[in-house]
């Protein structure tokens, strides 16, 4: 079963610093990762998609990586601003076209103006 | 534009009711997907279905059942309504056969008393 740990749980940082939010699965068969937001309560929303054979994908600030070999993926949001507070969250996909997503606990995130 | 719709979006009922929360979605998506979210465990799968006539059963099914008599439309049923089910129920979407992203609703907070 595929474990997926989210680190830290909570985290403030400054407006204008970089984020940094760090996920790690344990079973390396993975088929797509998903990055997620969620505000208070609010439903998902769909940052960014890395599929196993890429190592990256870019939108606008957000960056994330997948690194199949070390079982980690990193979220980086760039120059923090307070709408950027919220819960993210990565979820893995284990299955070709299967989409049955393992999700992690989420980093809670506070950008302080 | 296309979307995924879930109804109600709050409901409390009584224990032993039975209760059916609907999830609706108009991107002609083959895999459907119910998820419950509570604090301490993420989002965890219930039930999930890759077309018509498909059910499948997740990690936390017991309590539950779904069915899947048209695309667009999977709604989620608890037999008898249990204090432990008290949740928010996350329905979710996404294109069959090339480990696409997932769509999410808005969420059903469901409160049994």
């Amino acid at each position: 079963k595929q474990e997926v740990t989210q680190i830290p749980a909570a985290l403030s940082v400054p407006e204008g610093e970089n984020l940094v939010l760090n996920c790690s699965f344990t079973d390396s068969a993975i088929y797509n990762l998903q990055w997620f937001r969620q505000d208070p309560g609010k439903g998902l929303t769909s940052l960014l998609l890395i599929q196993s054979s890429q190592r990256e994908q870019t939108s606008g600030r957000l960056n994330a990586s997948l690194d199949k070999s070390s079982g980690r993926s990193t979220l980086y949001i760039a120059a923090s601003q307070p709408g950027d507070s919220a819960t993210y969250l990565c979820a893995f996909s284990q299955g070709y076209g299967n989409n049955r997503l393992a999700f992690g606990k989420g980093n809670q995130v506070v950008v302080i103006p | 534009d296309a979307e995924i719709t879930q109804s109600p979006r709050h409901k409390i009922t009584e224990t032993g009711r039975q209760v059916t929360l609907a999830c609706h979605q108009t991107w002609n998506h083959n895999n459907m997907f119910w998820y419950r979210q509570d604090l301490g465990h993420g989002l965890r799968l219930i039930h999930y279905s890759y077309g018509v006539q498909d059910t499948n059963k997740g990690e936390v099914s017991d309590g539950y059942s779904v069915s899947r008599s048209n695309t667009e439309d999977l709604p989620l049923t608890l037999e008898s309504a249990a204090s432990s089910q008290t949740s928010v129920y996350f329905c979710a979407s996404s294109v069959k056969n090339e480990g696409t992203e997932a769509f999410f609703g808005q969420g059903t907070r469901l409160t049994v008393v």
